[in-house]
């Protein structure tokens, strides 16, 4: 079975340009989780989704970012316009269920610099 | 809210040695717990979960970690690593009652020496 699917696995862009990750969770899983892992601040949880449904953004730092599930298989997390403190790791993650015994199951990550 | 605490940022030991990766978690609530491990340039993979029962668990690559309420400990172990244990590892929890939302330590770099 495929895992999650990220892409691009690296993006470099000048600040002030738009940015656009993109994460494909695993084939029957209902909830799907954005994160940032930087040196400073460890592994933040910025949003999930429920079958489709944002739950809870409170993780996601300001109006810069904006997160869609369009559909179960796809998902895009967008920084507009992007800053150098946006530079960061950003994983996928999804789960079968929502419970919170559940396993997250992660993906590659996209490294982010923004310049 | 929960917290997670990883005191040790960095821990290096010999191949074949043992290792302690600690692991202290601050909750008013019942919290599941789970160590999680991220080898280099990938994403997290889980090792195990604690959710009730035993509170010895065992996890994958012979690791194992005990849940210690009146600690409110959740140690890693493993008797004889491997150069292959290179990896930072994670511990997180989540409040068995509330919302599915891992709350993660700061991580522990783990460098296994021949």
């Amino acid at each position: 079975d495929a895992g999650v699917i990220q892409s691009p696995r690296h993006e470099v862009t000048e600040m002030g340009q738009e940015v656009t990750l993109r994460c494909k969770p695993i084939s029957g899983h209902n909830s799907l989780f954005w994160y940032r892992q930087t040196m400073m601040r460890g592994l933040e949880l910025l949003i999930y989704f429920n079958n489709n449904v944002p739950i809870d953004d409170s993780g996601m730092p300001e109006d810069r970012f904006s997160a869609k599930m369009p559909n179960a298989s796809f998902s895009t997390l967008k920084i507009q316009p992007s800053e150098p403190r946006d530079s960061a790791v950003y994983f996928c993650a999804s789960s079968r269920t929502s419970g919170s015994r559940e396993t997250q199951y992660f993906g590659p990550g996209t490294r982010l610099l923004v310049l | 809210a929960q917290s997670v605490t990883q005191l040790d940022s960095q821990v290096p030991v010999f191949e074949e040695a043992p290792v302690e990766l600690r692991c202290n978690y601050s909750s008013s609530v019942s919290v599941y717990l789970f160590w999680y491990v991220q080898y280099p340039n990938q994403g997290l993979q889980l090792l195990l979960k604690y959710l009730s029962g035993s509170t010895l668990v065992k996890g994958i690559n012979g690791f194992e970690a005990e849940f210690n309420k009146s600690q409110t400990s959740f140690h890693l172990r493993k008797p004889s690593v491997h150069i292959s244990d290179t990896a930072e590892y994670f511990c997180a929890v989540s409040d068995v009652q509330g919302a599915q939302k891992l709350v993660f330590g700061q991580g522990t770099r783990l460098t296994i020496n021949p």
